[in-house]
């Protein structure tokens, strides 16, 4: 299976500042037919189930705000929060979908400092 | 917006079926898009668990050897999860979600999800 590292495990960021959380698949989800990363993130907050952010590593689900942006190819990806607010708060998953099984990296979770 | 219900028993016994529902609202389950159960162990990660399309095509993933059955029941417009020889370590929030498909069948991102069940395995 595909293994997704995520870093750090977690994070501490003052409110208003920047908030970066990367992930790591052990093999590339870049797809050479199309030049699309097949990589999702999800934000989970306490109690609730885990919410679409970003899909194809970069184009932000409707509804999410532009805080919030994705980056990267290959191996490596970014998730961005570039202003934190207090209703951030909650664990962000990467999941590719390009490999089967589908795989999740282990979570990050971003509190306020 | 597609909203999603799981349903089930809250313990089950070891060796048992775990079987979990998931009752889809405001979108049919055999119109198209993939129909997917994701599991949470209490304080870890997320595991996809199986999909099937709306054609009724199936997908698994084999880390659970065989004792996973998805199904849909587009009379009411649902889909269901069987989990067969349950042992401790299958207690989780089973999460069911709606999952993106290909063109060509591919499965992708999931843009909508259930709020979850805890299920816990014990005697």
């Amino acid at each position: 299976d595909v293994v997704m590292t995520q870093s750090p495990d977690s994070l501490s960021v003052s409110l208003g500042e920047r908030a970066t959380i990367n992930c790591k698949s052990s093999q590339s989800v870049l797809y050479s037919g199309n030049n699309m990363n097949y990589l999702a993130w999800y934000q989970q907050k306490p109690g609730q189930s885990p919410k679409l952010l970003i899909y194809w590593a970069s184009t932000r689900e409707s509804g999410v705000p532009d805080r919030f942006s994705g980056s990267g190819s290959g191996t490596n990806f970014t998730l961005t929060i570039s202003t934190l607010q207090a209703e951030d708060v909650a664990v962000y998953y990467c999941q590719q979908y390009f490999h089967s099984p589908q795989t999740f990296g282990q979570g990050t979770k971003v509190e306020i400092k | 917006q597609v909203q999603l219900q799981e349903s089930g028993p809250g313990l089950v016994k070891p060796s048992e079926t775990l079987s979990l529902t998931c009752a889809v609202s405001d979108y049919s389950i055999s119109s198209d898009y993939s129909w997917a159960w994701i599991r949470q162990p209490p304080g870890k990660g997320l595991e996809w668990i199986a999909t099937i399309f709306h054609t009724g095509n199936t997908y698994y993933n084999s880390s659970l050897k065989n004792r996973v059955t998805i199904s849909l029941d587009t009379s009411k417009n649902q889909f269901s999860l069987n989990v067969n020889s349950v042992i401790a370590a299958d207690t989780a929030v089973y999460f069911c979600a709606r999952q993106v498909r290909g063109v060509t069948g591919s499965l992708f991102y999931f843009d909508n999800w259930g709020q979850g069940t805890l299920v816990t395995v014990s005697s």
